[in-house]
């Protein structure tokens, strides 16, 4: 099944300690983008990639890296994480966006305390 | 820099009754924009595109150059139609901005 996959669903950590948030696709798309959704401000894209060792910052990337090894591999790292980061977070990847939009991941809802 | 704002952040209609999501954009470019939906407990999926110019779930979408618009419209509402909907908009570079949200709540 062609999807996009997050990993943990869920997580609770608490502030300073170094996470990854994992995401894959296996539909061989050069295009994968990570966002977060907060309550009253929608989405907020994070970083993108465009290709392998290509990515850009989107709007809210203070706070996060990204990484993209291999194209089918997108891992959020939090290297420090902190209270407002505290946030519902989508990773989607496409073929390309502009024809096609996004594929979502099903979400990764992380706490720091 | 693009932006794009869904001013209702609420819309309550009842079944069979048609239903409008408004989505003003700003950007100096050529826009390409987008209607997502995300249904309760699932994860953000594709509606509409504009450059299809086509009709999903009864939905339709314009895209108003004049008045930067691209509204959501459904003649009439289902209760399956309740989610949350968002208005998207692709700027160059493939940075994909979003708007706020609208939920819509059909009442039987």
């Amino acid at each position: 099944e062609a999807q996009v996959t997050q990993n943990p669903r869920y997580l609770i950590t608490v502030t300073g300690k170094k996470l990854t948030v994992t995401c894959s696709q296996n539909m061989n798309h050069e295009y994968m983008s990570w966002y977060r959704q907060d309550p009253g401000l929608g989405l907020r894209q994070i970083y993108y990639s465009m290709n392998v060792e290509v990515t850009d910052k989107g709007d809210v990337p203070e706070g996060y890296k990204v990484s993209r090894k291999e194209k089918r591999n997108f891992p959020l790292i939090l290297e420090s994480p902190s209270p407002n980061q505290t946030s519902l977070y989508f990773c989607a990847s496409s073929l390309s966006p502009k024809n096609y939009g996004y594929t979502f991941g099903s979400g990764t809802r992380l706490t720091v305390v | 820099a693009q932006r794009v704002t869904q001013p209702e952040k609420l819309l309550s209609v009842f079944k069979g009754a048609p239903v409008e999501l408004k989505c003003n954009y700003s950007y100096s470019g050529s826009p390409e924009l987008f209607w997502y939906v995300q249904y309760s407990r699932q994860r953000l999926q594709l509606l509409l595109r504009h450059i299809s110019r086509e009709s999903i779930k009864g939905f339709t979408a314009d895209l108003n150059k004049g008045e930067t618009s691209f509204h959501l419209k459904k003649p009439f509402a289902q209760e399956e139609d309740s989610a949350m909907y968002y208005c998207a908009l692709q700027a160059a570079g493939n940075k994909l901005t979003f708007g706020g949200g609208t939920r819509v709540l059909v009442k039987p």
